[in-house]
């Protein structure tokens, strides 16, 4: 079945900290892979994608993720938070067909 | 360009009513989807469409019924609605896809939905 785990289901940062958010996928074909951020009380919004080649693909407002094949993973990081970034992130991944399947999501609350 | 729009943004329903959730799109893209939000379980997919007159059942479809009459506007319906429907529901849209490539999803404002 296909899955998308993300590991982190609340993270609490304070502000400078840096972050890393796992996402891990079961699926062993071609990928297509999403970080989208969902900010308090508003709709989902890309960060970043990746398709193919540079699997260091780098987003939105300073993120960035790195795919890794081996080890199914499409980790989110940011060297360096801000309070503004407190926000809920999904990762999600497209296998090949005509929809996407959403990871459940990580709460992150920068303290300032 | 308005991208994804719902209506309404807020309903409260008895149990047994029934209502439609309308989502429109201004950006001409095949693909449109309805998922529901829940604490702590991410989005899931409840029904999807790759074209006018295409529907197809995602992972949580009980309950719900979808229709796809204009390529713009995509449509779910609660004939006999449950408090477990109580849930905030999106829409989404994108292009068709590209060889392997499959873009990105743009999403509505949502539809916070509370079931009596």
């Amino acid at each position: 079945a296909q899955s998308v785990s993300q590991h982190n289901h609340h993270v609490i940062l304070s502000e400078a900290a840096s972050l890393e958010l796992g996402c891990n996928y079961s699926y062993g074909g071609t990928v297509n892979l999403f970080w989208y951020v969902q900010y308090p009380g508003q709709h989902l919004q890309l960060l970043l994608k990746y398709f193919s080649g540079d699997p260091l693909v780098k987003g939105i407002k300073g993120f960035e993720a790195e795919f890794i094949k081996s080890k199914f993973s499409f980790n989110l990081r940011k060297p360096s938070v801000q309070w503004s970034d407190t926000a809920e992130y999904f990762c999600a991944v497209n296998e090949g067909d005509d929809k996407i399947i959403f990871g459940k999501g990580t709460r992150l609350h920068i303290l300032p | 360009n308005a991208g994804v729009t719902q209506t309404p943004k807020f309903r409260v329903l008895k149990t047994g009513q029934s209502m439609t959730l309308l989502c429109a799109q201004d950006m001409n893209h095949e693909y449109m989807y309805w998922y529901r939000q829940d604490p702590g379980m991410g989005l899931r997919l409840i029904h999807y469409s790759v074209g006018e007159g295409t529907t197809a059942k995602g992972e949580v479809p009980d309950g719900y019924n979808v229709s796809r009459l204009k390529k713009q506007n995509f449509l779910l319906g609660l004939e006999s609605a449950a408090p477990s429907q109580t849930s905030v529901y999106f829409c989404a849209s994108t292009r068709l896809r590209s060889g392997a490539t499959y873009n990105e999803q743009f999403f509505g404002p949502g539809t916070r939905l509370t079931v009596l």
